[in-house]
């Protein structure tokens, strides 16, 4: 089958740095995205590997070890803003988009 | 980036009835994505519509209950049929950046709730 694992929740203060991550099982799939849900919100595209290896985007980078069937997201300098859910997702090869069952950040003062 | 709007952005309906949710983009897109996701939980995918061709429906989803519009590049409407309870969650359409999944734009979703 395909899937994704993420923590549920995962709670930093501010100025700090997270890292949420994320587990997958597949046969097969191009890469793997992160995006952004603030509560009542839709969900925004955040980050994408392709490749093995660490992008950087900002505050944010997201990492992806396919030998692993792993990757993360980190965020760095956190502010109170970026409370809000986040989801990795993976495209398995053009036949479905799955996204994991998200991770809830909050970011205290 | 795309922008997309959503009509309805909420509504409350009667069990058994149908409601038809309107997904409009501002620029001409390929692949159009319908989702469902219940408060505080993950989305998950319906369907995808390509113009001029049936959407193709993932696993637990069927044509007669979410049937799918997509009469040309910007617009596709989901019509979500015979509503139940169950049904009530929010429904979100998508699109893609390009020609892969991997960055999608989402529009800002439909609260539907059944009652």
């Amino acid at each position: 089958g395909q899937s994704l694992e993420q923590p549920s929740e995962v709670t930093a203060v501010e100025g700090a740095i997270v890292q949420i991550n994320c587990t997958y099982q597949t046969s097969g799939f191009y890469g793997l995205s992160w995006y952004q849900q603030h509560d009542g919100g839709a969900p925004t595209f955040l980050s994408y590997n392709g490749l093995d290896g660490l992008e950087e985007t900002g505050r944010f980078s997201s990492f992806l070890s396919r030998s692993d069937s792993y990757g993360y997201l980190l965020l760095q300098e956190l502010q109170m803003k970026d409370s809000a859910s986040y989801f990795c997702a993976f495209d398995n090869y053009g036949q479905n988009f799955v996204f994991g069952p998200g991770t809830r950040l909050s970011v205290l003062p | 980036s795309a922008v997309i709007s959503q009509k309805p952005s909420r509504d409350i309906c009667q069990r058994g009835t149908s409601l038809t949710i309107q997904c409009q983009v501002d620029s001409q897109v390929t692949m159009m994505f319908w989702y469902r996701q219940q408060p505080g939980q993950s989305l998950t995918l319906i369907a995808t519509a390509n113009q001029g061709s049936e959407a193709t429906y993932e696993s637990g989803f069927v044509i007669d209950k979410f049937p799918i519009s997509r009469p040309n590049l910007t617009f596709s409407t989901l019509t979500v049929s015979n509503m139940s309870p169950e049904d009530s969650s929010i429904y979100l359409c998508s699109v893609d950046r390009g020609s892969s999944y991997n960055e999608q734009f989402f529009g800002p979703g439909t609260r539907l709730t059944v009652l």
